[in-house]
């Protein structure tokens, strides 16, 4: 099970809006709406910002969004903020046995 | 409050064995699988197995195939992950996460450091 691919890094300026992307196959991100995002700050434990493709859990700013066409999943954060730097991880049900693939990961940059 | 508590952190010499623990509280043990999920200093999250405590169904990605064993204890609502023999390269975090479809809740990490 490969993993799934995203850019490296991405960068803004604060205010603007970004996007990541996250691209699977039909194994995974294209066959199912079990794609999640999560945001991890240096030295701590990953962070749920959206499942199921698109909806965020109580408690994460509505700044981030979720939405996904064909085998590529994206995450975008409106307005960006300083408090946005951090890794970002797209992760997607698949087929395989062990269920869960992770994106290799976005570091994001305000600048 | 639904929540993973990991054990903490651990120094250990090359061809030691370990065993660190995930406990979970707040929700039914037996309803959701438990992953383990690897980050090597500086990398990206690797999974790299999932256990279902209901019935014991244990997975392991390839990469991890005979490299540790993953088990749960049902009556005390823990998650195992194991090794056998360490190797400098097995230092990293490892966190353990509640899934069905999708990961939704983290435990707080536990270090292993492998140093002679």
């Amino acid at each position: 099970q490969s993993a799934l691919t995203q850019p490296a890094s991405v960068s803004g300026s604060p205010g603007q809006s970004i996007t990541i992307s996250c691209t699977g196959t039909s194994s995974d991100v294209g066959g199912y709406n079990y794609v999640s995002w999560y945001q991890q700050h240096p030295g701590k434990a990953p962070k749920l910002m959206i499942y199921d493709v698109s909806n965020r859990p109580s408690g994460v700013s509505n700044r981030f969004s979720g939405s996904k066409s064909g085998n590529t999943a994206s995450l975008t954060i409106s307005g960006l903020q300083a408090e946005d730097e951090a890794d970002y991880y797209c992760s997607s049900y698949t087929s395989s046995s062990t269920l869960h693939v992770f994106g290799t990961g976005t570091k994001v940059t305000v600048l | 409050e639904v929540q993973l508590v990991q054990s903490g952190a651990e120094v250990k010499k090359p061809g030691e064995s370990l065993k660190i623990s995930c406990k979970a509280s707040g929700y039914s043990f037996t309803s959701y699988w438990i992953g383990w999920v690897r980050q090597m200093p500086g990398k990206g999250l690797e999974w790299m197995g999932i256990i279902y405590p209901g019935d014991s169904d244990t997975r392991y990605s390839p990469s991890f195939q005979g490299q540790v064993t993953i088990s749960a204890d049902k009556s005390i609502n823990t998650a195992y992950l194991q090794w056998s023999s360490l190797k400098a390269s097995d230092t990293a975090m490892f966190y353990c996460a509640r899934t069905n479809y999708q990961i939704d809740i983290w435990g707080q990490g536990t270090m292993v450091t492998v140093s002679s």
